[in-house]
């Protein structure tokens, strides 16, 4: 079963403005990654953030996590056309298995 | 490096035929390999998890005949959707990840369509 819920199933923003995106998670983590897929493509990792972590950054990405309220944030700053695509967060149940929240459908309005 | 390939990148068969699609990762050895499949605007829900050289674990829900799953390498794995019907019709995606590792990477997707 699907463990994340993301928050918003879809979001549309002009070029250049920020987008965010929520997830949130059933049980104990030790890391959240989150992925970007392009359309009827694989995914791309994006970032791992551990559950000692609050908040990491890379490049336009900024990534949050409050374990104690079992959610994160995916922030992308200044964005472009290319970053449309779906964004999902995972987390891993037991040694190896990756749950995919629903995702969160972007669109860059140019 | 982490390179992922997926083949066929699509495929188009009759019902009741069977579909091969491979799975390889092109610059690390994969002690595991996963296959998702994904419908269209939903998320990629696991079929199952192969470790090399041994039987496929699958999730609840997810028939053994009919998706079967053999890893033969360190390098290859195959799924193969037996008589297919249109509602095997998704997108397939496998993942690779070495030993220890956090981090899966992913082919780029097989979109099978079964008419």
């Amino acid at each position: 079963s699907q463990q994340g819920e993301e928050d918003p199933q879809a979001l549309s923003i002009q070029e250049g403005e920020n987008a965010t995106m929520n997830c949130s998670y059933k049980t104990s983590i030790n890391n959240l990654q989150w992925y970007r897929q392009n359309s009827g493509r694989g995914l791309v990792h994006l970032i791992l953030i551990r559950s000692n972590e609050r908040e990491k950054h890379s490049g336009r990405l900024r990534v949050t996590l409050d374990t104690s309220k079992k959610s994160s944030s995916l922030l992308i700053t200044a964005s472009r056309a290319a970053d449309t695509a779906s964004y999902f967060c995972a987390t891993i149940q037991g040694a190896q298995k990756l749950v995919f929240g629903q995702g969160t459908r972007l669109t860059i309005n140019p | 490096g982490a390179v992922v390939s997926q083949h066929p990148s699509w495929v188009i068969c009759k019902s009741g035929t069977s579909v091969k699609i491979e799975c390889r990762s092109l610059d690390f050895q994969a002690t595991t390999m996963f296959w998702y499949r994904q419908f269209p605007k939903q998320s990629l829900m696991l079929m199952a998890t192969s470790n090399e050289g041994s039987k496929a674990t699958y999730e609840q829900g997810v028939e053994k005949d009919k998706f079967l799953i053999n890893h033969a390498s360190l390098t290859l794995s195959t799924l193969t959707v037996t008589s297919a019907h249109p509602e095997d019709s998704s997108f397939y995606i496998c993942s690779a990840m070495w030993d220890r590792s956090y981090e899966q990477y992913f082919g780029p997707g097989t979109r099978l369509t079964v008419t």
